[in-house]
């Protein structure tokens, strides 16, 4: 696609149920990275993927959190029990091979209550 | 611990001076400098960026300056337009991370 996709836009959900959320990377990038926005705040750094290598899992918050990204190209977010500090803005951003610029989805807000 | 710091929250200009938009980092391994803009409701978007082996770029009313030695950036838009008016944050990369290390961000309004 012409630009990063991230699905859902908005979800709104009960606090203790699972979310799974998708990001679709521009065709062809090889990184993959997951940030969150509380409201407020900058942007928080999740995880990283590069290529086939194993991912930096080193900003996700807690063992509820988890992802994978399942043939080098669409990613998926899980938060499991959901809790209402998760509630934030989830973005989704990809690089091409060797480049610096990350290009960023339009994210999907989050709300647990 | 905050590695890249933007401790303006906020900044008002005129439509037509400047505005200067300031970031302060911790890390001497950052080898990578980034600004981008983001609307409400939209993804941040790229504007600019500076590798550490230089201290500016410039692109059309958007430079950006990198003074190493004082671990900090700053972009410069100049003339300013009311649809510059957005949240803009600074990032960094560098070191083994590959990740992006981002600012807390600085809301600008350009006044018409």
């Amino acid at each position: 696609g012409a630009g990063v996709s991230q699905s859902p836009s908005n979800k709104v959900t009960e606090k203790g149920k699972d979310v799974e959320l998708r990001c679709d990377p521009i065709s062809g990038h090889t990184a993959l990275y997951w940030y969150r926005q509380s409201l407020g705040q900058g942007l928080e750094f999740l995880i990283y993927f590069q290529g086939n290598s194993a991912p930096d899992k080193s900003g996700l918050p807690s063992d509820r959190f988890s992802a994978e990204r399942t043939g080098g190209s669409v990613s998926t977010l899980t938060i499991q029990r959901t809790q209402q500090e998760d509630s934030a803005v989830y973005l989704c951003a990809s690089t091409q091979q060797g480049g610096t610029e990350a290009f960023f989805g339009q994210g999907t807000r989050l709300t647990v209550v | 611990d905050q590695q890249v710091k933007q401790n303006s929250p906020s900044l008002s200009v005129q439509e037509g001076r400047i505005s200067i938009l300031n970031c302060d980092y911790t890390n001497s391994m950052f080898d990578y400098f980034l600004w981008y803009k983001k609307y409400p409701a939209e993804g941040p978007t790229f504007l600019i960026s500076i590798s550490s082996i230089k201290d500016k770029n410039e692109d059309g009313r958007f430079t950006v300056f990198l003074n190493k030695s004082a671990k900090h950036l700053s972009l410069h838009i100049v003339p300013s337009q009311p649809g510059d008016s957005a949240v803009y944050f600074c990032a960094a990369r560098g070191g083994s991370a590959r990740q992006l290390t981002f600012g807390s961000g600085t809301q600008l309004t350009v006044l018409p």
